[in-house]
């Protein structure tokens, strides 16, 4: 079945510091794939989205690149913010599948002032 | 911007019984969906719903059922709730016209006591 890998957290870093965070994915066709950004005690709002091969997605400086080849969509920023702290998940979605989305298990980030 | 509203934010319910969670979205939707997110489990699809009417079990469908009389509603029924469904619980909606893209709500925070 689909599948969505992503890395582990938290993830702790200073102002100014460049993010990471790795994701990867199994599913059968061409998923669409999703960033989403949860704040504390919130729901889940879309970050960002690529819906087929080699698509960037951005959005307030973050960017992830739909890699079939390596079955990627990293999500990157250049420089974080405080107000960037939250929790992050990749997802993907198959219009085959009823457009359900199948979540990572989400990656804790802490920017420090 | 796409809005989707859940009816409650908190609530406190006894064991036993019988709980609602109401979901309205305003952008005519053909898709909703009932998902709940615990701590090191990520997020699970309980129900999901593709028209009035339809419903098909998500992931984790035991213990409760879902009720979508009209388009724009999508109710999350526990029918007996019970301490091991004290969760956030997250709605969605999503539609080909959207481009698939999935809407998620607040949350909604359940305890059960």
């Amino acid at each position: 079945g689909d599948s969505v890998t992503q890395m582990e957290g938290p993830v702790t870093l200073s102002e100014e510091a460049f993010l990471t965070i790795n994701c990867t994915y199994t599913a059968t066709g061409y998923p669409s794939l999703f960033w989403y950004v949860q704040y504390p005690g919130e729901g889940l709002q879309l970050l960002l989205k690529a819906t087929k091969a080699d698509d960037k997605g951005s959005n307030k400086g973050f960017e992830a690149t739909y890699r079939k080849e390596t079955t990627s969509f990293h999500l990157e920023k250049g420089s974080v913010q405080v107000s960037d702290s939250a929790v992050y998940f990749c997802a993907l979605s198959r219009q085959a599948a009823g457009n359900k989305l199948t979540f990572g298990g989400g990656t804790r980030v802490l920017v420090k002032p | 911007d796409v809005k989707v509203t859940q009816s409650s934010r908190y609530l406190v319910k006894r064991t036993g019984e019988k709980v609602f969670l109401e979901c309205v979205q305003d952008m005519d939707h053909e898709n909703m969906f009932w998902y709940r997110q615990d701590p090191g489990l990520g997020l699970r699809l309980i129900y999901f719903s593709y028209d009035v009417k339809m419903k098909e079990k998500g992931d984790i469908p035991e213990g409760y059922s879902v009720s979508r009389e009209k388009k724009e509603r999508f109710s999350l029924i526990l029918e007996s709730a019970s301490t091991n469904q004290t969760s956030m619980y997250l709605c969605a909606s999503g539609a080909a016209s959207s481009g698939n893209t999935i809407y998620f709500g607040e949350g909604s925070w359940l305890t059960v006591v």
